[in-house]
């Protein structure tokens, strides 16, 4: 059963830096695509990161690029997303995604984790 | 950037067919795919590639793409249908992953 689990979420203050991880399993991790989709309280989901399986191409939504760094570790089965200068409008469900092929391009997603909750506020 | 334009929501009575749109620009020529989402829970796939669908998805669910327009479609819809809907594609000209903006469907 392909399992990915979300952690790291949590409250913070504007400015500050949080690193969101998500665990595969039940699948050959370093031969998929991975990806970090989010979506704000009560809003629709917004694509914000994508890695390819061997961690050769990133791809960043451009209201992250610049803030976010994804990065993937395939000996640990664990993908990574570091964001930093974190806003109010980051506040959001993060979920880790993973696509159906090795590339991050004309991918879709075919498991989804749990989602892990970043709130940002003062 | 690339915009996928949905309905905000759509109503249909069980047993009835639901239609709902997800339009872009030349929308045809990419990939979309569809995914279902119920409150507090991760989304799901329900199409893939315009009209394929994942194992374990019901037949009543189909879709079409052409011109402007994607259409997701379920057939002889069941209260547990009612969920928010997303379509999603590629923008090779961005290199981005595009969602639309949802569509809840309502069983009446």
């Amino acid at each position: 059963e392909v399992r990915l689990l979300e952690s790291g979420g949590g409250l913070l203050q504007p400015g500050g830096s949080l690193r969101l991880s998500c665990a595969g399993s039940g699948f050959t991790f370093s031969s998929y695509a991975l990806n970090w989709v989010r979506q704000a309280p009560g809003k629709g989901l917004e694509w914000v990161s994508g890695i390819s399986d061997s961690a050769v191409t990133t791809y960043y939504a451009d209201s992250v690029k610049g803030r976010f760094t994804i990065s993937r570790d395939n000996s640990k089965n664990t993908l990574y997303l570091q964001m930093n200068s974190l806003r109010a409008d980051d506040t959001a469900i993060y979920y880790c995604a993973k696509a159906t092929t090795p590339a991050v391009t004309r991918a879709y997603f075919d498991y989804w984790g749990q989602g892990t909750l970043v709130t940002v506020s003062s | 950037s690339y915009v996928l334009t949905q309905p905000p929501s759509v109503s249909v009575a069980p047993g009835q067919t639901a239609s709902i749109t997800c339009g872009g620009n030349n929308i045809g020529s990419k990939s979309v795919h569809w995914y279902q989402q119920k409150p507090g829970q991760a989304p799901v796939l329900v199409v893939y590639d315009d009209s394929d669908r994942p194992s374990g998805i019901p037949e009543r669910f189909s879709g079409s793409n052409s011109g402007n327009t994607a259409t997701l479609t379920i057939s002889r819809v069941e209260a547990w249908d009612e969920a928010d809907y997303y379509c999603q594609v590629w923008d090779s000209s961005s290199d981005h992953c595009v969602f639309g903006g949802g569509t809840k469907l309502t069983v009446l």
